[in-house]
């Protein structure tokens, strides 16, 4: 059974440019949420999508959004880089009809030059 | 901000007990209290959640005290291997599709040969 599974793992971008970020949750679960970590912090949360909306949202900018697919994977896209937005970005998944626990991924380590 | 409050760091022999606290003085009746730890350079891993009885797993146990105001992760014989940052996260009960967690600094638990 596939756990969460996040790509690319690695990538590097310099300032202004935009990244994408994939992540496919745990075989039978339906909502993925999105953390970003910076080095040295405990995760923080950007959204979460259930039924390909977004449902919650942390304190994060416009220039963070996201998609769900009706596969339930998901999307997170950064646009206009700022050197702050070097950390790692965790996919975390769950079932909304389960007690909610929460799966995390290894997740993506961007870097902004 | 978080709603724990937990010592940044401990140090554990190998093959010890090691008892990890955590305070959470403002939890509302509809909170469980969760336990995540996040091994150095991979995402967060789940290991147990209680409401107010004690509970335990494979993993580990948790002891709730009866006010609900503080609760105790504990790791029955520590390993190297269970060297990490530890959470501990209050969370609604029902949180269904909800995937916010709310991560505080967290313990850095040391397992010493």
């Amino acid at each position: 059974d596939a756990g969460v599974t996040q790509s690319p793992t690695h990538l590097i971008k310099t300032r202004g440019q935009q990244v994408t970020l994939r992540c496919s949750p745990k075989s039978g679960h339906d909502t993925v949420s999105w953390y970003q970590q910076a080095l040295g912090q405990g995760p923080q949360f950007i959204f979460q999508y259930y039924e390909e909306e977004e449902r919650q949202r942390g304190n994060f900018p416009d220039r963070f959004s996201g998609h769900q697919f009706p596969n339930y994977s998901s999307e997170l896209n950064v646009n206009a880089l700022l050197l702050g937005d070097s950390a790692l970005y965790l996919c975390a998944s769950s079932s909304a009809t389960d007690t909610g626990e929460l799966f995390f991924g290894e997740g993506s380590r961007l870097t902004v030059l | 901000d978080a709603k724990t409050t937990q010592p940044t760091s401990m140090d554990c022999a190998e093959g010890r007990a090691a008892n990890l606290p955590c305070n959470h003085s403002t939890i509302s009746g509809n909170e469980y209290v969760y336990w995540y730890r996040q091994i150095h350079s991979q995402g967060p891993q789940y290991i147990i959640h209680g409401l107010k009885n004690n509970e335990t797993n494979e993993m580990a146990s948790l002891i709730i005290t009866e006010d609900r105001k503080s609760s105790t992760l504990i790791l029955p014989h520590a390993t190297l291997r269970d060297t990490a940052v530890y959470y501990c996260i209050v969370r609604p009960v029902r949180s269904g599709n909800t995937g916010k967690l709310i991560f505080g600094q967290g313990t850095t638990l040391q397992v010493k040969p």
